[in-house]
């Protein structure tokens, strides 16, 4: 069964300090995945796509490693802001047959002054 | 330019009633797409249009649901009847380019938060 599991489930953590989240997935094979960020009341927006051959990249303070030989992936958030507080949601995607993503339960960030 | 939208935001309704979602995709974007989130667990899909046709609706509970596109344009999903275990929020999104392709960008609405009591 493809699956997508994102720790911890929940972080919380003070203004300016850096925070990594997790993601393990199982779904075969591997075309694409995507970190979502999802603010409370409004729809997840994508930060960022990482491929097979990528292993790392950055869209400002976010950055996004991929491991694709142990399905793992990160988030690692760089001096973090209030506005960072939000939920940030793994998305993997197969490669062929179905492109039907799937989703991880995602993980609440908590931002405190 | 306008995101995608989603009406009502909310909607709180007994039992055995009926009620109708309704998503505007991002203008120009041929696939629309349904997924729902229950209290607790991850989004799932639901189903996907391309334009006005239904490209895979795999992911549809069950009859009580029906989805439509009329035109190609905006979507609905009405739920009839509706059951205590529809809670929860359904979001819509929208893409451009052939549904096919897994690298395509989705855009997402708000969602509607259903609460069935």
């Amino acid at each position: 069964k493809n699956q997508v599991e994102q720790s911890p489930q929940s972080l919380i953590i003070l203004e300016g300090k850096n925070c990594t989240l997790q993601c393990n997935y199982t779904v075969s094979p591997f075309s694409n995945l995507r970190w979502y960020k999802q603010d409370t009341g409004r729809g997840p927006v994508s930060l960022t796509i990482m491929t097979f051959s990528e292993n790392t990249k950055s869209n400002g303070r976010y950055t996004a490693t991929l491991d694709a030989d142990t399905k793992q992936s990160s988030l690692h958030i760089t001096a973090s802001q209030l506005s960072d507080s939000a939920s940030y949601i793994c998305v993997v995607r197969r490669r062929g047959g179905s492109y039907i993503p799937t989703f991880g339960r995602g993980t609440s960030l908590i931002v405190h002054p | 330019e306008a995101g995608v939208t989603q009406f009502p935001s909310h909607s709180v309704i007994e039992k055995g009633q009926t009620v109708t979602l309704r998503c505007d995709p991002i203008s120009g974007h041929d696939n629309l797409y349904w997924y729902r989130r229950v209290m607790g667990k991850e989004i799932k899909f639901l189903l996907h249009f391309v334009k006005e046709s239904k490209q895979d609706e795999s992911g549809m509970p069950n009859n009580r649901f029906l989805a439509e596109r009329t035109g190609g344009t905006y979507s609905t999903l009405k739920v009839q009847p509706a059951e205590l275990e529809d809670s929860g929020v359904y979001f819509c999104a929208s893409s451009q380019g052939r549904g096919g392709q897994s690298y395509n960008e989705q855009f997402f609405g708000p969602g509607t938060r259903l609460t069935v009591l």
